[in-house]
């Protein structure tokens, strides 16, 4: 079963209004990490939060963790359509995990 | 620098055949994973590499894959007797981080279809 699991499923938007993409998990992590594909191919890192933090930013994201409900979200402002992609939450396990475990994705669309 | 390398990008191949997929890590990097992506679908882990140390073949589906690699560059992810549910990317991570994993960098993928 996921580890991760994204919501929702997909997303459109306009651009300029903002997106917001959860993500839920079933067991201790030591950090979570957000990645986004695009084309179905290579992924790209945005962001990591670790267990022992509530809340990130890196230019127009924002993530945030709640340990205690096994979950986090990715923000995103003001958006483009160049941010148009698949986004990918992925955990660590706490017990010396040697791999991410990836959800299964939100696929935002965002339109001009 | 260059970034994570992978060839070929696309592969087409009769069922029952083997194939070989390559993947050039970033240089320094000690780690290296591969993952398989099918389509619509989240990343599942296949085999992870860490220095000298024995691999990870957890995620490996079957004894039909395989993977080696040369010390700390090149891996080759070797996929035998091809099934049509084989069919999928298959994408190589790399990371500088050894113990607990921070950021990996991922190559393009390598589409394989089985025909």
């Amino acid at each position: 079963s996921q580890q991760g699991e994204e919501d929702p499923q997909a997303l459109s938007i306009q651009e300029g209004e903002n997106a917001t993409m959860n993500c839920s998990y079933k067991t201790s992590i030591n950090n979570l990490q957000w990645y986004r594909q695009n084309s179905g191919r290579g992924l790209v890192h945005l962001i990591l939060i670790r267990s022992n933090e509530r809340e990130k930013h890196s230019g127009r994201l924002r993530v945030t963790l709640d340990t205690s409900k096994k979950s986090s979200s990715l923000l995103i402002t003001a958006s483009r359509a160049a941010d148009t992609a698949s986004y990918f939450c992925a955990t660590v396990l706490n017990q010396a995990g040697t791999a991410l475990i990836f959800g299964k994705g939100t696929t935002l669309s965002v339109s001009s | 620098g260059a970034g994570v390398s992978q060839s070929p990008s696309n592969k087409v191949t009769e069922k029952g055949k083997d194939v070989e997929l390559r993947c050039d890590p970033i240089s320094g990097h000690t780690a290296l994973y591969w993952y398989r992506q099918r389509l619509g679908q989240g990343l599942e882990f296949l085999i992870y590499f860490q220095g000298n140390s024995a691999p990870d073949k957890s995620g490996l589906p079957s004894d039909r894959f395989s993977a080696e690699r040369t010390g700390e560059s090149v891996s080759t992810l070797t996929i035998q007797r091809t099934q049509q549910e084989d069919s999928a990317v298959y994408l190589c991570a790399s990371s500088l981080m050894s113990g607990v994993i921070g950021e990996q960098y991922f190559g393009p993928g390598t589409r394989l279809t089985v025909t």
